[in-house]
């Protein structure tokens, strides 16, 4: 599979609390990226992490890239009611394993915030 | 700067029948490409084009035609909708042809009964 697989499928926290999502692969990746959608919108790009970077940070968003493990994490810290929506991360894959460019993306994370 | 645009936002059509679903950027990028989006499976790529006159096939392509006749506009056609085509379709566009940031649209939410 050339998707990523992202864990949990669901997840729910109050708000205040960090909230933890992972991504695993298999393939060779020229970098990985994670995306916010809210119900019913398109997606929005968050962060983007090349496949020489360990660690990245936006604000209150933190991603982690484990290339030796084939995973990532992001991590929001104090999470907010307003970051209720699903995550997902994209694969950007090796120039030499695909007949073109292109992201692949995995089923997402819903995440619930409790105010 | 609009970004990138879809349109029709919802659209019901009969099995058979035919639609084209419109995408415009306004951002000049080379890049563009239509993702279908169904519960349970996450984004599958359809067709995407990296210039003017340039198009390839994705994940999924069977019953969609693509054509880029300009940088601005990725019309997607269905050329005879059938219920399996049923889903919310993403236009999205990106000024680099190696997996950077992708600009997503709103979305086009369609229905084939």
């Amino acid at each position: 599979s050339q998707q990523g697989e992202e864990d949990p499928q669901a997840l729910s926290i109050q708000e205040g609390e960090n909230a933890t999502m992972n991504c695993s692969y298999k393939t060779s990746i020229n970098n990985l990226q994670w995306y916010r959608q809210n119900s019913g919108r398109g997606l929005v790009h968050l962060i983007l992490i090349r496949s020489n970077e360990r660690e990245k940070h936006s604000g209150r968003l933190r991603v982690t890239l484990d290339t030796s493990k084939k995973s990532s994490s992001l991590l929001i810290t104090a999470s907010r009611a307003a970051d209720t929506a699903s995550y997902f991360c994209a694969l950007a894959l090796s120039r030499g394993e695909t007949s073109g460019s292109r992201l692949t993306f995995g089923e997402g994370t819903q995440l619930t915030v409790n105010p | 700067n609009a970004g990138v645009t879809q349109t029709p936002k919802f659209q019901v059509l009969k099995t058979g029948q035919s639609m084209t679903l419109q995408c415009a950027q306004d951002m000049n990028h080379e890049y563009m490409s239509w993702y279908r989006q169904d519960p349970g499976m996450g984004l599958r790529l359809i067709h995407y084009s990296v210039g003017a006159g340039i198009t390839d096939q994705g994940e999924v392509p069977n019953g969609y035609n693509v054509s880029r006749s300009t940088t601005e506009d990725f019309p997607l056609r269905l050329l005879s909708a059938a219920p399996s085509q049923t889903s919310v379709y993403f236009c999205a566009s990106s000024y680099s042809l190696w997996g950077e940031k992708l600009f997503f649209g709103s979305g086009t939410q369609l229905s084939v009964l």
